[in-house]
């Protein structure tokens, strides 16, 4: 079935690059996203990248995709403490009409002085 | 403003004393689903509905309910709440395949 998985927490120092890795299994997904939450608030989206994609670069954000591993990464260069937060990644199949997002754990990114 | 709402924000609970957390869209989206969010588990989508009267089960439905009368509004109801529906729920709205918009969350605690 469909699954997602990343890694639970990750800690970096303010001005290094993040890398926060993701997994999923179902190669038919046509997008797969990066969501962001910060404390108490709902789910932002970040960016995202169509499954024939292998790279997307947004500003400070880069998102790598090897689909025959089916890896995704996003990468956040410069991080600054604003960047704590839980990053959720998603993969996107169109279902009838609609996107269907199966979500990952997400993983809490703390970034310290 | 375009936005996602949901109320109550945070609710406290009995098990059994039946609940409706409310979600309005001012986006006129035909598509809007419930999911929660629990520690390790991610989201987990539990209704969906693709328009008006027209709503279905996601992968966790049981002990749930939802109504689809209005095309803005897409209430969620537990009708006998228990502990292991404490947790963090929130509504979403899109418009066919386009992102997904997401309301600021529920925080739901059942005694």
């Amino acid at each position: 079935g469909e699954d997602v998985e990343q890694s639970l927490f990750l800690s970096v120092r303010e001005g290094d690059s993040s890398v926060i890795n993701c997994t999923y299994t179902d190669s038919s997904s046509t997008y797969l996203y990066w969501y962001k939450q910060e404390p108490g608030a709902g789910l932002q989206l970040l960016t995202y990248i169509f499954s024939n994609m292998d790279m997307k670069q947004d500003q400070r954000l880069t998102v790598l995709l090897n689909k025959k591993d089916k890896h995704l990464s996003l990468r956040i260069a410069d991080t600054q403490t604003g960047d704590s937060a839980i990053y959720f990644c998603a993969e996107g199949a169109f279902s009838g009409g609609y996107n269907k997002l199966i979500f990952g754990a997400g993983t809490r990114l703390a970034v310290h002085p | 403003e375009a936005q996602v709402t949901q109320n109550p924000r945070y609710l406290i609970t009995v098990t059994g004393k039946k609940l409706t957390v409310t979600c309005s869209q001012n986006m006129n989206h035909e598509y809007m689903s419930w999911y929660r969010q629990d520690p390790g588990l991610g989201l987990r989508q539990i209704y969906y509905s693709m328009n008006v009267e027209v709503t279905d089960k996601g992968d966790v439905p049981e002990g749930y309910k939802v109504s689809r009368k209005e095309k803005r509004n897409f209430p969620l109801i537990l009708e006998s709440p228990s502990p292991n529906q404490t947790s963090l729920y929130f509504c979403a709205s899109s418009q066919g395949y386009n992102e997904q918009f997401f309301g600021p969350g529920t925080r739901l605690t059942v005694l």
